[in-house]
């Protein structure tokens, strides 16, 4: 089976970093994938990583160690628009092309002034 | 490019009665996968379809069905609604099928319907 783990909240302040862990136990990896979610919306992409390392994209980093099954997502120089849900997801692949995705329950983040 | 796009938006339905979603997915994308999203299951995957195939499906009963039209457009009918259906169902499309696995085959997720059974 595969299974998902990360916090269900966090908080922290404005101008502040933070780090949302996630770890997991899946077969098939092919890669982990983190969204954002603001209330009410659609889940949008953020980053991506399939080999062991850190991913940087402006204020958003992305790290993965595939032999650990454990990713975080590191959010710098924290916004009051970065309070959202982030959702950390595994995808497998099946057969040829196919994918599969697997979320995990979401971290709720709440950035206060 | 248009997004995915989903209808209805929001919809209010009784127990017993059925319901069906539409998604279009971004022009070009073959793929659409339909989840269920609630507060206390997070997402979770119903099925895939590519060219018109059902190619994935999750752990859900056989009340939940879809199907993909030629233009890759696809439904999903919930049929017999329960109280525990009600929830936020979310449809995403991608390029899986048509490139080989990347980082470029992201979903890229509609709006959703949001489907309440009273």
């Amino acid at each position: 089976g595969q299974n998902i783990d990360q916090p269900t909240e966090m908080t922290a302040t404005e101008g502040a970093i933070v780090q949302i862990n996630c770890t997991y136990q899946t077969s098939g990896f092919n890669g982990l994938f983190w969204y954002q979610q603001h209330a009410g919306e659609a889940p949008t992409f953020l980053s991506y990583n399939v080999l062991d390392g850190l991913e940087e994209k402006g204020r958003f980093s992305s790290f993965l160690s595939r032999s650990k099954g454990y990713s975080y997502l590191l959010l710098k120089e924290l916004q009051m628009k970065d309070s959202a849900s982030y959702l950390c997801a595994v995808r497998a692949l099946t057969g040829s092309y196919g994918q599969n995705f697997v979320f995990g329950p979401g971290t709720r983040l709440s950035v206060l002034p | 490019k248009a997004g995915v796009t989903q209808t209805p938006r929001y919809l209010i339905k009784t127990r017993g009665q059925q319901v069906t979603l539409s998604c279009s997915p971004i022009s070009g994308h073959r793929s659409v996968s339909w989840y269920q999203q609630t507060p206390g299951q997070g997402l979770q995957f119903l099925f895939e379809y590519f060219s018109e195939t059902q190619r994935n499906k999750g752990n859900f009963p056989g009340r939940f069905s879809g199907r993909q039209f030629s233009n890759s457009r696809s439904e999903m009918n919930v049929s017999t609604l329960e109280l525990g259906d009600s929830a936020l169902y979310l449809c995403a499309s991608s390029l899986a099928g048509q490139v080989p696995s990347s980082g470029a085959n992201v979903l890229t997720f509609g709006a959703g319907s949001r489907l309440t059974v009273l």
